[in-house]
């Protein structure tokens, strides 16, 4: 199984700061990598598919990036509405696997 | 409008056979993939496995000699059955759809308890 290995675990951050998280895939995905955001009690919204593209209605202060292995994404000028918890998900086989997770918390 | 609906019992007792219905609206289940994913009680996502649009099933290693995927298109249906629930398998259950799961119901809970 291909292991997504996520960090940090968590995160705090003042607003308008920029924001990074990574996650890291033990072998090639290519671009089959997408980005979640989690609020208490509600269900995971998609914030970036195929490693690098905004989903529909996403605030443009997300993006997503790759470089080898290692996926990112990040977050320009925080806003309160930002905090939750963020997962990476690869697609390429299965069995699909999700990051462990980055809680991030407003300083 | 894509939607998705978990539904289920919310108390399985341990040992026995857990079932979840998911109905979806706004797409078709022939030309979308639909996956189920499960989340314990304060921890991250687990993906469970996937019936794809051929209709062909993949599972998570874990799970795979406990699972069953399947679906009645007819209906706009998919199933998920787990065998030999655990306290373990506490959750809430979403199922969403496509490749990059880009609509999720708004969960099940279901609880292993006697």
């Amino acid at each position: 199984d291909i292991q997504m290995t996520q960090s940090p675990a968590s995160l705090s951050a003042s607003l308008e700061e920029i924001v990074t998280i990574t996650c890291q895939a033990s072998q090639d995905i290519g671009n089959y990598l997408s980005w979640y955001q989690q609020k208490l009690g509600k269900s995971p919204q998609l914030l970036i598919h195929s490693a690098t593209s905004l989903a529909d209605g996403v605030p443009s202060r997300f993006s997503g990036s790759r470089s080898g292995t290692q996926y990112s994404l990040k977050i320009n000028r925080l806003q309160v509405e930002d905090t939750g918890i963020y997962y990476c998900l690869q697609h390429y086989s299965a069995p699909w696997t999700f990051g462990g997770g980055t809680k991030l918390e407003l300083k | 409008q894509v939607q998705l609906k978990e539904s289920g019992p919310g108390l399985v007792q341990p040992s026995q056979t857990l079932s979840l219905t998911c109905t979806v609206s706004g797409f078709s289940l022939t030309s979308n993939s639909v996956s189920w994913v499960r989340q314990p009680p304060g921890k991250g996502l687990e993906w469970m496995g996937a019936i794809w649009s051929g209709g062909s099933t993949d599972y998570n290693s874990a799970l795979k000699s406990r699972l069953s995927i399947s679906r009645d298109t007819s209906k706009s249906q998919v199933f998920l059955k787990m065998n030999s629930l655990q306290t373990e398998d506490t959750a809430i259950y979403f199922c969403t759809r496509s490749y990059v799961m880009d609509a999720w119901g708004q969960g099940a809970s279901v609880t292993v308890s006697s």
